[in-house]
């Protein structure tokens, strides 16, 4: 079966630095990749988008790259600020064309000042 | 505010109860979805819209009924409420596919408990 794997395990950085989040999957091929911030008791915010013939994407501070031979997408956050902190959920489309996504577990950044 | 809009926030329910959850957006698109999401599990997709009038299952529709009642509201149905439907529910709605690729918005979510 399909199957997206983000770290379980919260990644703690200094702010300033540079945060890189992982996405790995399995048994599909996405035309296209998502990446989401959710934080505490609030619905998911889209942050960006890639396509399977682009190999990086960037938006201000965010940088996604999409590896599809690696099955994966990495995500970075630049000059990090606590306000960075929040969960990060990468989303997969599973239909084809239909914009049904499947998500991962998300991986949470804390942001120590 | 443009968005999704979601009703209630918070609802405790008992075993075998029923209720609807309501769901609205203002940004004239064409797709609607439901989701759960439960710890550790990421979101998964109960039902989705493509477009008004149509409703298809995702990959947990079991205890679940939907209505697109209009372009803009997509309600999400519980029969018989059980304590594995203990969840928060995020409704979703975005562009139509075909036109390019849009990113999901979401609503706030409404977190369910059933006892």
């Amino acid at each position: 079966s399909q199957k997206i794997e983000q770290n379980s395990e919260a990644l703690n950085i200094q702010e300033g630095k540079t945060a890189t989040l992982t996405c790995n999957y399995t048994n599909y091929s996405p035309a296209y990749l998502q990446w989401y911030r959710q934080d505490p008791g609030r619905g998911p915010v889209f942050l960006l988008l890639i396509r399977e013939n682009e190999k990086e994407k960037r938006k201000e501070r965010l940088k996604v790259t999409f590896d599809t031979t690696l099955k994966q997408s990495l995500f970075h956050i630049t000059a990090s600020q606590p306000a960075d902190s929040a969960t990060y959920l990468c989303a997969l489309d599973r239909s084809g064309g239909y914009n049904k996504l499947i998500f991962g577990a998300g991986t949470r950044l804390a942001v120590h000042p | 505010n443009a968005g999704v809009t979601q009703t209630p926030k918070f609802q405790v329910l008992k075993t075998g109860q029923s209720m609807t959850l309501q769901c609205a957006q203002d940004m004239n698109h064409n797709s609607m979805y439901w989701y759960r999401q439960d710890p550790g599990m990421g979101l998964r997709l109960i039902y989705y819209s493509a477009s008004e009038g149509t409703t298809d299952k995702g990959e947990v529709p079991n205890g679940y009924n939907v209505s697109r009642l209009n372009k803009r509201e997509f309600s999400l149905r519980l029969e018989s409420a059980a304590p594995s439907q203990t969840s928060v529910y995020f409704c979703a709605s975005s562009e139509t596919p075909g036109q390019g690729v849009y990113g999901y918005t979401f609503g706030s979510g409404t977190r369910l408990t059933v006892v």
